[in-house]
């Protein structure tokens, strides 16, 4: 099955700093997700994107769905030592028998230091 | 409250045993899904059930079973079949099929099963 490419693999910043990372995909989504896991924890929703060219925030979070549908990123602002775990990108095509089955990224592990 | 109860937390079992993980949900979701988790590869599809009585395969069905009797419940078979059963197993579930992308609540997921298998 198809995974999408999630860069980078792990960050290590200092507290205050800002973070960014993406994903891309060799095939079009029309629903972009960014999920965050803690240690031992299922994944939660941060945010969701609906619409080429979307930018969202959520507090201190950005995330922007690419033009091109293949590609979106995350970024995290003034980062704070509760932002450590791994985020997720996810696409999926909603609609049709394809609704839910989402195409993972393979993480980016995120290190902040205080 | 509403979620996604999986269980057991951690799971030990030895090479050559099935082992059955739980998962129900009391959010009315018609859809329920299972993942594998292993370390740097994200998370892959295993099976997933859109409705009742029905299921299919995921991206790596193989070695796995499931059963669908109940809409607030999803069991995952690990078989002796599957030749790398070590790893964290997520169970998620969503709403039914929406008539526009933003209708759809996005999966939620439960705490996951860590299976270790010696």
């Amino acid at each position: 099955g198809q995974q999408l490419n999630q860069s980078p693999q792990s960050m290590f910043i200092q507290e205050g700093e800002d973070v960014s990372m993406n994903c891309t995909s060799s095939s079009i989504f029309n629903t972009w997700l960014w999920y965050k896991q803690d240690p031992g924890e299922g994944p939660v929703l941060l945010i969701a994107l609906y619409k080429a060219g979307e930018l969202t925030s959520n507090g201190r979070l950005t995330a922007q769905f690419g033009i091109t549908r293949k590609d979106s990123f995350l970024n995290i602002s003034a980062s704070i030592p509760s932002d450590v775990g791994i985020y997720f990108c996810a696409g999926y095509n909603a609609g049709g028998t394809s609704y839910g089955k989402l195409t993972f990224g393979q993480g980016t592990i995120l290190t902040v230091h205080p | 409250d509403g979620g996604i109860t999986q269980s057991p937390k951690y799971l030990f079992r030895k090479e050559g045993q099935n082992v059955t993980l739980s998962c129900e949900q009391n959010l009315n979701h018609d859809a329920m899904y299972w993942y594998r988790q292993d370390p740097g590869q994200g998370l892959r599809l295993i099976y997933y059930s859109q409705i009742v009585n029905d299921f299919q395969k995921g991206d790596i069905a193989e070695g796995y079973s499931v059963s669908r009797e109940k809409k607030e419940s999803f069991p995952l078979t690990v078989t002796s079949a599957q030749k790398n059963p070590t790893a964290f197993y997520l169970c998620a579930s969503s709403p039914g099929p929406p008539d526009l992308p933003q209708d759809n609540s996005p999966l939620h997921f439960g705490n996951g099963t860590r299976l270790t298998v010696t």
